[in-house]
């Protein structure tokens, strides 16, 4: 069975420009996360969809950030400009009708020159 | 303070000896209490459930105390293939907040 799929895998750009992040969560899951990790501040949880609906994007850093569930198997994770400080691996996770278990994709890792 | 603390280790062990993860939350409203494992630079993954009853699988235990909101991890008889970093994880309902991690080092 297919996990929860990234793309892409490494990115690398300069500061100011955009990037999009896409994930597509495990067929059925209808709760869909996005976490930021780290090495300072560990794994950060910035927005939370729930049947494609935005239910929390309070970790969300601020304006520059954006996501989208247009439907049940696809979002995207937007920065726009991006900088420095958003270098870090960022994870898609899903999870059906409330089991605990949240499955996670590879993760993109970020780099921003 | 962090939601969900942990200390980030290492504990270097020799192969076969016991160890013990701890972590405290501080939101009493957290409902569901969990083990992650994170092996280096790859996704977490779900080690095990913590229950209030305490519950063991294989060589892991993982004990929850509500009153003093602490969560704990012991892993027994550790091999090399346990080094890894281990996060603990507090939940309200969908939403799960993850401590920085324990980093773990089995040596020969």
């Amino acid at each position: 069975d297919a996990g929860v799929i990234q793309s892409p895998r490494h990115e690398v750009t300069e500061m100011g420009q955009e990037v999009t992040l896409r994930c597509k969560p495990i067929s059925g899951h209808n709760s869909l996360f996005w976490y930021r990790q780290t090495m300072m501040r560990g794994l950060e949880l910035l927005i939370y969809f729930n049947n494609n609906v935005p239910i929390d994007d309070s970790g969300m850093p601020e304006d520059r950030f954006s996501a989208k569930m247009p439907n049940a198997s696809f979002s995207t994770l937007k920065i726009q400009p991006s900088e420095p400080r958003d270098s870090a691996v960022y994870f898609c996770a899903s999870t059906g009708h409330y089991t605990g278990e949240l499955f996670f994709g590879e993760g993109s890792r970020l780099t921003v020159l | 303070r962090k939601e969900v603390e942990q200390d980030p280790g290492p504990f270097n062990v020799p192969e076969g000896a016991t160890v013990a993860f701890n972590c405290t939350y501080s939101n009493s409203a957290s409902q569901s209490f969990f083990w992650y494992r994170q092996d280096c630079r790859k996704e977490p993954k779900l080690l095990m459930s913590v229950y209030s009853s305490g519950n063991e699988d294989g060589r892991f235990t993982a004990q929850l105390n509500r009153a003093s909101q602490y969560i704990s991890l012991l892993i027994r008889d550790s091999k090399l293939s346990d080094s890894a970093t281990y996060l603990c994880v507090s939940g309200a309902g969908n939403m799960l907040t993850f401590g920085g991690g324990t980093r773990l080092m089995v040596k020969p």
